[in-house]
């Protein structure tokens, strides 16, 4: 089915060290994109999105970045704490209202 | 200003049942939509409501239908369950949907037995 590949599906990181989670996205015509944390047990939380005209976007601890040649989105933390530790999806928005595809998720976990 | 809420939280359906989950935007939202989640497939889109019509379509038989009230306000059914219906339901409103932020509610889990 539809799917925007992740290229790792598990990273583990110590604390206070950096995290980088990458996904590909593979329609070229996707112009919108969100980052999403997911706990056990919860939904998907919003941390940042990005639109294609745009190469990068700050938030508080993340930075997303868009590559749109390759077709690639990567999710930085700075200084990783264990509340980090998650699943962390990424979504694109294709110009089709409301729907979005995402990738199948990255765990991240962050050892003390 | 109160999330997306999703009820009931979890359901326990036989085969061959109907099941009806409803979802509460988030308010001031018009764009409600519906994801399945499973270990094997991930999230997958099922179908998208805006001012009360059904405004995308995913790839999931029939048996699964929705629709979205005049607050907004939107419900699922899956008709005729199966085993491998079981899954986590989530429903994300957004304020018009295309490129616009999407929120999550917590998900009502379904398991079919």
């Amino acid at each position: 089915g539809e799917n925007v590949g992740l290229h790792l599906p598990t990273l583990s990181v110590q604390e206070g060290d950096n995290s980088i989670i990458n996904c590909a996205y593979s329609n070229s015509a996707s112009d919108y994109f969100i980052w999403y944390k997911q706990e056990s047990g919860k939904g998907p939380q919003f941390i940042i999105d990005i639109r294609s005209n745009m190469d990068k976007r700050q938030g508080q601890r993340v930075t997303v970045l868009l590559n749109k040649t390759v077709k690639h989105l990567s999710l930085q933390i700075a200084a990783t704490q264990p509340g980090d530790s998650a699943v962390y999806f990424c979504a694109e928005n294709v110009n089709q209202g409301g729907k979005l595809i995402f990738g199948q998720g990255t765990e991240l976990s962050v050892k003390p | 200003k109160a999330g997306v809420t999703q009820t009931p939280r979890y359901l326990i359906k036989t085969r061959g049942q109907q099941v009806t989950l409803s979802c509460s935007p988030i308010s001031g939202h018009r764009s409600v939509s519906w994801y399945q989640q499973t270990p094997g497939q991930g999230l997958q889109f099922l179908f998208e409501y805006f001012s009360e019509t059904q405004r995308n379509k995913g790839n999931f038989p029939g048996r699964f239908s929705g629709r979205q009230f005049s607050n907004s306000r939107s419900e699922m059914n899956v008709s005729t369950l199966e085993l491998g219906d079981s899954a986590l339901y989530l429903c994300a409103s957004s304020f018009s949907g295309e490129g616009t932020e999407a929120f999550f509610g917590q998900g009502t889990r379904l398991t079919v037995v």
